[in-house]
């Protein structure tokens, strides 16, 4: 079946730690996005891609990197430079119709201990 | 700027009572408006959308929702709430215009919890 695959579900670092958060999909989607979800935040846009080997910084970069080498993968790097990284990470992908809806992956659970 | 509000932290409803939960949004030009609910834990999931046409749309597990340009609102409805309908839900808007794929704003999201 077609879908976003985010993994690890659950996650636990170390301060000063670098971790990476893997997103896959099979959509055949042009654009991808990162958001963070803290409890009554809702969700705020850390990165976003709209193509292969192009991406853009969202609401909340700092502290955060991304790579767009596939058209399948975006990865986020949680670095230690991300002052509070506790967070519930969301993985999406929209088609390039300009109506399109975006569908979300089951999200990964970062605790930094 | 474009922004979206979900005046309501907790929604509770009986369960077989219609339910509703609000939204509220500001935006330059004409919107696109969707609903999605998280279940814990979870990603969210695509309820229904608002693009054009018919203020009313019908959307999965018998959700709809109106949209009020006059009002700009967006509220989500189900004439008989289930139990299992308990979840958060997000309203979201992009605009039309917006040629830039970041130009969706999400809801703080709304609880709603329904009572056996």
């Amino acid at each position: 079946d077609g879908g976003i695959t985010q993994s690890p579900k659950y996650l636990f670092r170390k301060e000063g730690q670098n971790v990476t958060l893997s997103c896959e999909q099979n959509l055949n989607h042009d654009a991808m996005y990162w958001y963070r979800q803290d409890p009554g935040q809702g969700l705020r846009l850390i990165y976003y891609s709209q193509i292969v080997n192009d991406f853009q910084k969202g609401d909340i970069a700092e502290g955060y990197s991304v790579s767009r080498e596939k058209k399948e993968s975006f990865p986020l790097t949680v670095t230690s430079a991300q002052k509070n990284p506790t967070a519930f990470y969301l993985c999406a992908s929209r088609d390039s119709l300009n109506t399109g809806e975006l569908f979300f992956g089951e999200g990964s659970r970062l605790t930094v201990l | 700027a474009q922004s979206v509000a979900q005046p309501e932290d907790q929604v509770n409803v009986a369960e077989g009572n219609p339910l509703t939960v609000k939204c509220t949004y500001s935006v330059s030009g004409n919107p696109y408006l969707f609903w999605y609910v998280q279940y814990p834990n979870r990603g969210l999931q695509f309820l229904l959308k608002y693009i054009t046409g018919d203020n009313l749309v019908k959307g999965s597990y018998g959700f709809e929702a109106e949209f009020n340009k006059s009002q700009t609102s967006f509220h989500l409805k189900k004439p008989s709430a289930l139990v299992s309908d308990s979840a958060l839900y997000f309203c979201a808007v992009r605009t039309i215009s917006s040629g830039s794929a970041r130009q969706l704003t999400f809801g703080s999201g709304t609880q709603l919890t329904v009572l056996p």
